[in-house]
């Protein structure tokens, strides 16, 4: 059971570089986030979605981009990398339900120089 | 104003005491609580999650919820070394697709 997948787990990007964050979940949930999070801080929202073809900004969504094109598949754009950008990145995905907790990905380790 | 504070800790408990991690919120619209569990370099798990005033219990895992007083609460009885984590307490609000979560208090279980 693969639950919610994230790759690359690791990634070194130069200043100016551009690359997209993979993540997959096959629980068919129909909500899907990702989060940042900065060494000894907790997560932060960047985007989220409800559901295919619907996205929406989180708290910290300046410099990425998302797109939800099927249920499973909820991808993570970095255009143009600034070091500001270095963190890690979680892929999350929930049922539609107040009791129903968000399911993390392995987490994609970020780097730009 | 943070929306969901925790103290960051960190908060050092001796083997086979209780630990007692505490949250506080600011929305009264909040209607569904998250702890999860965060080892070092990992992603977060979750541990338990409660909607309705009062105890829930799952083990050695004991959460707490008081609505009036805007705080949850986790405790770990018979607390063991591999409890040592980070424990992030997450917030839904009602209505809300969104999680809130707090910046985690750091535990460590002495032997």
């Amino acid at each position: 059971n693969a639950g919610v997948t994230q790759t690359p787990k690791f990634r070194i990007l130069k200043i100016g570089q551009s690359m997209t964050l993979q993540c997959t979940q096959d629980m068919n949930h129909n909500y899907m986030y990702w989060y940042r999070q900065d060494p000894g801080m907790g997560l932060k929202l960047i985007y989220y979605s409800v559901g295919a073809g619907i996205t929406d900004k989180g708290e910290v969504p300046n410099g990425y981009n998302v797109s939800r094109s099927t249920t499973e598949d909820f991808p993570l754009r970095l255009e143009l990398a600034a070091p500001s950008q270095t963190s890690v990145y979680f892929c999350a995905s929930s049922y539609r339900d107040r009791q129903e907790p968000q399911h993390f990905g392995d987490g994609t380790r970020l780097s730009i120089l | 104003q943070k929306e969901v504070e925790q103290n960051s800790g960190p908060l050092s408990v001796p083997e086979g005491a209780i630990a007692s991690l505490n949250c506080t919120y600011s929305d009264r619209g909040s209607q569904s609580f998250f702890w999860y569990r965060q080892y070092s370099g990992k992603s977060p798990e979750l541990i338990m999650f409660i909607y309705s005033n009062g105890d829930k219990e799952d083990g050695r895992f004991t959460a707490q919820l008081n609505k009036a007083s805007q705080y949850v609460s986790l405790l770990i009885r018979d607390s063991q070394p591999s409890d040592s984590a980070t424990y992030l307490c997450a917030v839904k609000h009602f209505g809300n697709e969104k999680l809130t979560f707090g910046t985690g208090t750091r535990l460590t279980i002495i032997p």
